[in-house]
């Protein structure tokens, strides 16, 4: 059945560095991929997505590359901030389909 | 345009009781989900429907849930006879099923169940 893995679980990075996210999918009829942040006691919000027809979105600090035959994608956020601590959420889905979740990353930028 | 309306946002009930979690889409959203989160984890897939309709209802356990759609009014999560391990945050999301951004989900703040 349809899976998504999502890696590291935790990943601690000091402020202004990089952080990248990991996210595989078994699907490959899977066409849509979002990125979802997640605060503490909140609700999931959108941040950022990309269909299979493109490789790469940005969207000021953050971006988005996707490897269809690898199965493969992949979140990368730039000068980090303390506020982007939360946990981040990759999903994909196929036309039609329900929306499946990887495990979810627990971003922590220490100042 | 009041977003994903989710009610109530807390719920306390004991082991044995039903529990009613509604869910009222973003205007002009005709599909509906529901997901669960449990403390510390992920958003585990429960069900996907369209107005009177199920679209895709693997990820419901097969005993005590059940989830509607009416016509009219909000989508309803129900689940009979409470068990402690139900305890989790209920999330719902519409998404508009057609034209741009039909794939899209938007979700509510969640309904937080506590079984005593």
């Amino acid at each position: 059945g349809e899976n998504v893995e999502q890696h590291p679980s935790t990943l601690s990075v000091q402020e202004g560095d990089s952080a990248v996210i990991k996210c595989t999918y078994s699907d490959s009829a899977s066409n849509y991929f979002p990125w979802y942040k997640q605060e503490l006691g909140k609700r999931p919000q959108l941040i950022i997505d990309i269909r299979s027809n493109v490789g790469e979105k940005k969207d000021q600090r953050i971006a988005v590359t996707l490897n269809k035959t690898a199965k493969h994608f992949s979140l990368h956020i730039t000068e980090t901030q303390p506020e982007d601590s939360a946990v981040y959420f990759c999903a994909a889905r196929k036309q039609g389909g329900k929306l499946i979740f990887g495990q979810g990353t627990e971003l922590s930028v220490k100042p | 345009n009041a977003g994903v309306m989710q009610n109530p946002r807390h719920l306390v009930r004991r082991r044995g009781q039903e529990a009613r979690l509604r869910c009222s889409p973003m205007k002009g959203h005709s599909h509906v989900y529901w997901y669960r989160q449990l403390p510390e984890e992920g958003l585990k897939f429960m069900v996907y429907l369209q107005k009177e309709n199920i679209i895709d209802e693997s990820g419901m356990p097969k005993e005590r849930f059940s989830a509607e759609f009416p016509k009219e009014g909000p989508s309803i999560l129900r689940i009979q006879q409470v068990v402690r391990g139900d305890s989790a945050a209920y999330f719902c999301a519409s998404s508009p099923g057609t034209g741009l951004g039909a794939n899209v989900l938007t979700f509510g703040a969640g309904s937080r169940l506590t079984v005593l």
